[in-house]
């Protein structure tokens, strides 16, 4: 079977500029997470999406949107991209929302270097 | 604040040795403790997960302990392998919260040479 993907893979962009970041769950798998990591640091949570709703948000700015479309699959888009916005963005698929102890399967991630 | 630090903030050992990682967290209510290995480049991959009940689970050469009490874990790794060479992330649920808002630790990157 296969995991949770991500496209694309790397990404450069310019400061000012928008970016969308793509992920597909495992099949079976109704809810998508998105993460941010940076450098360093553990991933920071972005968004939790399930059955095509946000059902939850971290503390990021509005920049940061995201939608999950009928077939489970996610977008996660960034507007006036910033120099701090560079980071590997991870996406995690779970069964369900709000299981604490449902095991969330993350993607490969997609870096972003924004220049 | 909920929180989780881990230690130390990298390790370097020789193939074949153990070793033991830690994590210390404040997150209140607790539901449940994860440990996650990612490789460079990539995504994290589960390791174990730890609920208020539990003090011991092992996953192969991995045994992770949790102390609920002293808000404590480890992550014992026997007879390491060059393989074993990652991050190892510490993540802490908070009881009655929605499942992807987990609090993570920034890592140990452990280092294994031959």
């Amino acid at each position: 079977d296969a995991g949770v993907t991500q496209s694309p893979t790397h990404l450069i962009k310019t400061r000012g500029q928008q970016v969308t970041l793509r992920c597909s769950p495992i099949s079976g798998h109704k809810s998508v997470s998105w993460y941010q990591q940076v450098l360093g640091q553990g991933p920071q949570f972005i968004f939790q999406y399930y059955e095509k709703e946000e059902r939850g948000r971290g503390n990021f700015p509005d920049r940061f949107s995201a939608r999950q479309f009928p077939n489970y699959s996610s977008e996660l888009n960034v507007n006036a991209l910033l120099l701090g916005d560079s980071a590997l963005y991870l996406c995690a698929s779970s069964r369900s929302y709000g299981r604490a102890n449902e095991t969330q399967y993350f993607g490969p991630g997609t870096r972003l270097l924004v220049l | 604040k909920n929180q989780v630090e881990q230690s130390p903030q990298s390790l370097i050992i020789l193939e074949g040795k153990n070793c033991t990682l830690q994590c210390n967290y404040t997150v209140s209510p607790f539901s449940n403790l994860r440990w996650y290995k990612q490789d460079t480049g990539r995504g994290p991959v589960s390791l174990t997960i730890m609920t208020f009940s539990e003090n011991t689970k092992s996953n192969g050469r991995y045994t992770a302990t949790l102390d609920a009490d002293t808000k404590q874990s480890s992550l014992h790794i026997t007879a390491s392998q060059l393989s074993d060479s990652a991050s190892y992330i510490c993540v802490v649920s908070q009881k009655g919260s929605t499942l992807g808002r987990l609090y993570f630790g920034r890592g140990t990157q452990l280092t294994v040479w031959p």
